[in-house]
């Protein structure tokens, strides 16, 4: 079955303990995403990936980092993180090209306290 | 640069009723526009997407939009709704190329009363 997986779903951390999350995809996608979902906000783009090593930063990059080291592999590190990064947070893929569809993983509710 | 209105973060309507959710975009150059549905506790799932050609498109779940370009408007509708409608739906557009970045509206969260 294709699809984008995400772990953990829910994580409850403290502020600066350094969290990895990760995101998975099956259908040897080349775009890879990261966005993170707030109330009254909508989703906004923090990360994404065109290829395999090629990373680049969205609208809202502070206080995240992302590494493509394999093509399926696109995981969220967050070094430091802190409350204003308590949000839900979405993986997606897709293949190059404007007009494909976006394929999002069930996503990731994290709390830092 | 592209970006997303949905008027109304919250729609109630009664079980049988039109669904009708508003969007509207701004962007310089032709849009792909896209629906999506977020299910309580689900991630995002694709109810439709208009790229090129016939202007009304028809996804699932019995939804539809039409892309009227003179309005710069993308409004999503369903004839009859069902109480597994309730969810909260996203429009979203992006020009396409490399970045191929989606950007979002606020949401839209659909109520359906019995």
């Amino acid at each position: 079955e294709a699809q984008v997986t995400q772990n953990p779903r829910y994580l409850i951390t403290v502020t600066g303990k350094k969290l990895t999350v990760t995101c998975s995809q099956n259908m040897n996608h080349e775009y890879m995403s990261w966005y993170r979902q707030d109330p009254g906000l909508g989703l906004r783009q923090i990360y994404y990936s065109m290829n395999v090593e090629v990373t680049d930063k969205g609208d809202v990059p502070e206080g995240y980092k992302v590494s493509r080291k394999e093509k399926r592999n696109f995981p969220l590190i967050l070094e430091s993180p802190s409350p204003n990064q308590t949000s839900l947070y979405f993986c997606a893929s897709h293949p190059l090209g404007g007009s494909d569809t976006q394929y999002f993983g069930p996503g990731t509710r994290l709390t830092v306290l | 640069a592209q970006s997303v209105t949905q008027l109304g973060s919250h729609v109630s309507v009664s079980e049988g009723a039109l669904v009708l959710l508003r969007c509207n975009y701004s962007s310089s150059v032709p849009p792909y526009l896209f629906w999506y549905v977020q299910y309580p506790n689900q991630g995002l799932q694709l109810l439709l997407k208009y790229t090129t050609g016939a202007t009304l498109v028809k996804g699932i779940n019995g939804f539809e939009a039409e892309f009227k370009k003179s309005e710069t408007s993308f409004h999503l509708t369903k004839p009859s709704a069902h109480m597994s409608d309730a969810a909260e739906y996203f429009c979203a557009v992006t020009i396409g190329g490399a970045t191929n970045k989606l950007i979002f509206g606020t949401g839209t969260l659909l109520a359906v009363q019995p």
